[in-house]
């Protein structure tokens, strides 16, 4: 049982659109959700974190987390081709100090 | 300038010799982590530290082997390679086990 679901894309998406991506989880107990950016042939950059249920905004980003649902998402609105990249989900690991990572999903921003 | 290197960004090598990734972080921070990256896997964790001298096993720990005697370095050592261990090898750290975890470039390995 995978323990972080993201569907894998790709999502296109027209210049400026919003993109919305998805992530569930199976830990019903995880208090803190991490949202990661990675271009290709580049590492994951940590660009969202999110700890509370509701929505965290971070200029075009905006996190949005329901723990009822076990999902957190991320928005980003007016999307940009610079913002094709593939987009990991991450959460704390149950019983662990370690995050799972979900598969990432890819986003094409089209101009 | 303040952050966490990997060397060497790529490396080529034949199945059966040993070969050694270096990882070095001047944050301090407590924790320090290895991952492999395959197509269709995702980042796997490989081993991590929480601290000088305690390493624990991740989800694929096989062929690997980590040590830590200082905070800022934690090398992960291929003693025979294979083929199968191909991939491109990240280390991160972390202030704590559940905190953001920053990445280093990465190394590309290739095994032949």
């Amino acid at each position: 049982q995978k323990e972080v679901e993201q569907n894998s894309g790709p999502l296109s998406v027209p210049e400026g659109a919003i993109a919305s991506l998805n992530c569930t989880y199976s830990d019903r107990g995880s208090q803190s959700f991490f949202w990661y950016r990675q271009y290709s042939g580049k590492s994951p950059e940590l660009i969202m974190f999110i700890y509370s249920n509701g929505d965290k905004e971070d200029g075009r980003f905006t996190a949005q987390l329901n723990k009822a649902s076990q999902y957190v998402s991320l928005l980003i609105r007016d999307s940009q081709p610079s913002d094709s990249a593939t987009y990991l989900c991450a959460v704390p690991t149950s019983g662990y100090s370690t995050l799972t990572f979900g598969k990432g999903t890819m986003l094409l921003v089209s101009p | 300038d303040a952050g966490i290197t990997q060397s060497p960004r790529y490396k080529i090598t034949e199945t059966g010799r040993q070969v050694t990734l270096m990882c070095h972080q001047t944050w301090s921070h407590s924790y320090m982590f290895w991952y492999r990256q395959d197509l269709g896997h995702g980042l796997r964790l490989i081993y991590y530290s929480a601290a000088a001298d305690i390493t624990d096993k991740g989800e694929v720990p096989d062929g690997y082997v980590v040590s830590r005697s200082k905070t800022e370095n934690f090398p992960l050592t291929l003693e025979s390679a294979t083929r199968s261990q191909t991939s491109v090898y990240f280390c991160a750290s972390s202030g704590t086990g559940n905190q953001p975890q920053h990445f280093g470039d990465g190394t590309r390995l290739s095994i032949l």
